[in-house]
């Protein structure tokens, strides 16, 4: 059964920067697409980011594009989202969340990020 | 972006009654050379991580119950609880997964009558 455990979320300033990690097990984590996720407090999810199986495909949502970026090691079972320029409305859980044809199969128990002064 | 409106907002249902949720999106939601219907829901219990319970508007994820279905097509789609149990308390979510950006519902909060 695939597991997926983030960490790294914290409160941060507006402007400052947080790099989250998803790790992977139960599943052969180099097979699959994978994706943040993210849900601010009383609302729905929002997706964030896909990368493909090799990590040479990426897709944002406009909101975070040129500010997060998402990346993987396979080798180390691992997906990271690099997040710079934070700002408030980026506050919520983030999730990852294994990837199979858009369909989100899996998702971890989510880690929170503030953005606040 | 494909907008995805559910209804109702909420809903009380009594134990043991049937439900239906209500799902609409802004476009046809159809992918694929067997033009499938791409669109998922999910369960999201009270402080966890949303769920999928069905896929391609009708295929039940392995493990959850009978009494949970997948209906419609094109742009209008219920998820129907034949029998509603104390544990199916939850926000449920459709999701459109035929184009990026992914798009969620706003969700249908259902609680016991």
């Amino acid at each position: 059964e695939v597991q997926l455990v983030e960490s790294g979320g914290d409160l941060v300033q507006p402007g400052g920067s947080l790099r989250l990690s998803c790790a992977a097990s139960g599943v052969t984590f180099s097979n699959y697409w994978m994706s943040w996720l993210r849900q601010a407090q009383g609302k729905g999810p929002e997706w964030v980011a896909n990368i493909n199986p090799d990590g040479s495909d990426k897709y944002y949502v406009d909101s975070v594009k040129g500010r997060f970026t998402i990346s993987r090691d396979n080798a180390k079972n691992s997906l990271f989202l690099q997040m710079n320029s934070l700002r408030v409305e980026d506050s919520a859980v983030y999730y990852c969340a294994r990837n199979d044809w858009e369909v989100l199969k899996a998702w971890g128990q989510g880690t929170l990020v503030t953005v606040s002064s | 972006d494909i907008v995805m409106t559910q209804s109702p907002d909420s809903l009380a249902v009594s134990l043991g009654e049937r439900a239906t949720i209500n799902c609409k999106s802004s476009q046809i939601v159809l992918r694929g050379s067997n033009s499938n219907n791409c669109l998922a829901w999910y369960q999201q219990k009270a402080g966890q991580p949303p769920k999928l319970l069905i896929s391609w508007a009708s295929t039940r994820e392995s493990g959850v119950p009978d009494r949970f279905s997948g209906g419609g097509s094109g742009t209008d789609f219920t998820l129907t609880f034949s029998s509603l149990q104390a544990e199916d308390v939850a926000v449920y979510y459709c999701q459109q997964h035929c184009s990026l950006p992914l798009t969620f519902g706003g969700g249908t909060k259902v609680e016991i009558k």
